[in-house]
């Protein structure tokens, strides 16, 4: 079983649409949790971190379930500008030195 | 956010030729930076961890003869790609940790002939 991982799409939505990934994870002693998105030939960008109490940030709500080891990522409202694809990382080590875990990540596309 | 430079943005090369990847934290210092590599359609693979003073701790399958490190200060770290061959053709990714998480330089696209 591969340590984290995601649909890898693509999601083909409409501007306007709510879109939704999941992710999962493999090593229940995993201690962080990250979306970033990554654009075509691009560096991966922090998009937002993930809590077991859930959070959100502007038109992105993340959730976290570790009973499941399960990430979500929820986008409201889908603009062109959304397309890219989410890369759902895993950080296996307390403290910023630890090691980050990516999946594979999963392609959105938001059409006119 | 933290800002992680790196140089060059892209590289065409023969193979046999060393390549030099440089990374550097612009506006915070770090102890440690990760090199990552990422093949087309693939997610990034984590390769080695830099370390300043220290040597660095390659991940298994990773040569360490072939990918050489010098973390040579608190803002800089090197990636050497020795020898390289078309096989070694990738997108490389440093990073560096701070706050809870790391933020990744540009990236070095290299294309080994």
């Amino acid at each position: 079983r591969k340590e984290v991982e995601q649909d890898p799409g693509p999601f083909n939505v409409p501007e306007g649409a709510t879109v939704a990934f999941n992710c999962t994870y493999s090593n229940s002693a995993s201690q962080s949790f990250f979306w970033y998105r990554q654009d075509c030939r691009k560096e991966p960008k922090l998009l937002m971190s993930v809590y077991s109490s859930g959070n959100e940030d502007g038109r992105f709500t993340a959730q976290l379930n570790r009973a499941s080891q399960y990430i979500s990522l929820l986008i409201r409202d889908s603009k062109l500008s959304d397309s890219a694809t989410y890369l759902c990382v895993v950080k296996q080590d307390g403290g910023s030195q630890g090691n980050l875990i990516f999946g594979k990540g999963t392609k959105l596309s938001v059409k006119p | 956010g933290a800002v992680v430079s790196q140089h060059p943005s892209w590289v065409i090369c023969k193979s046999g030729t060393s390549v030099k990847i440089e990374c550097r934290s612009l506006d915070f210092q770090a102890t440690t930076m990760f090199w990552y590599r990422q093949f087309p359609k693939q997610s990034l693979m984590l390769m080695a961890t830099s370390n300043e003073g220290s040597k660095a701790t390659y991940e298994q399958g990773v040569e360490k003869d072939k990918f050489l490190i010098n973390h040579a200060s608190l803002t800089l770290s090197t990636l050497t790609v020795t020898s390289a061959h078309p096989e070694d053709s990738s997108f490389y990714i440093c990073s560096a940790p701070f706050g809870e998480t790391q933020y990744f330089g540009p990236g070095t696209r290299l294309l080994v002939l």
